[in-house]
């Protein structure tokens, strides 16, 4: 049973970079089954995705957060982790770290299950000066 | 503004059924087979209900139920229990590995 736990500051300023991590137990980021993601959702609304990691690297973003967004994933710690440049209050949200299936097929293909089975508890992180 | 659109709100007694509708466009719900749901109960992450538009994963009661016509999916809750009052989100594959668009989320409330 994959867990998932995200971590970081709970307060950044406008303009600064919004940093996260997401430890993954019960499972391992060096495995071919799952792709590692981001999704967040603002206090009251609804949720986004913001990108997904596979452990090969292979990294999908959200086009419309893309240019602001960075997604590492780094397997010795079994942790992904989650940079967003130049945040505003938009950006108040609890951040959520899920999973993606992927399923390998006879033909060694990597097939994405897209639907996010696993999910951490979320933080929540506030932008203000 | 949400890309699929759902009711902001549902609700039904106990025992009843209710069905949430979520509208796309033929670029993602029209145009693929996975749709998903998920459940969120207040303070709590979503939980994944049902996938492939009509999947559901182990644990999940056989009365919660999926399916799609078209650019619409729609998720049936039978014999509502007073434990399925939540919000409830779709998301759709989108294309262009674009992992998942979401609803703006609908309110369940069992009366």
């Amino acid at each position: 049973q994959l867990q998932l736990q995200e971590s970081g500051p709970g307060l950044v300023k406008p303009s600064e970079t919004l940093s996260l991590t997401c430890t993954v137990s019960g499972g391992s980021t060096s495995s071919s089954s799952h792709y590692w993601g981001w999704i967040r959702q603002p206090p009251g609304k609804g949720l986004e995705w913001i990108g997904s990691i596979y452990y090969s690297g292979s990294t999908y973003y959200n086009p419309s957060l893309k240019s602001r967004v960075t997604i590492s994933v780094d397997t010795s710690k079994n942790q992904i982790s989650l940079k967003l440049s130049s945040v505003t209050a938009a950006d108040t949200a609890v951040y959520y770290c899920a999973s993606t299936p992927v399923t390998v097929t006879v033909f060694s293909l990597h097939q994405i299950e897209y639907y996010f089975d696993y999910w951490g508890q979320g933080t929540l992180v506030t932008v203000s000066s | 503004q949400s890309a699929l659109t759902q009711p902001r709100s549902v609700s039904g007694s106990p025992g009843q059924s209710v069905t949430i509708s979520c509208t796309g466009t033929s670029t993602d719900v029209g145009d693929y087979n996975y749709v998903s749901w998920y459940q969120q109960h207040p303070g709590k992450a979503p939980k994944l209900m049902i996938y492939d538009v009509s999947k559901r994963p182990s644990g999940v009661p056989d009365r919660f139920s999926g399916s799609k016509s078209g650019n619409t999916a729609s998720l049936t809750i039978s014999g509502l229990q007073a434990e399925d009052e939540a919000d409830y989100y779709c998301c759709s594959y989108a294309g262009s590995y674009t992992f998942g668009v979401f609803g703006g989320g609908t309110k369940l409330t069992v009366l």
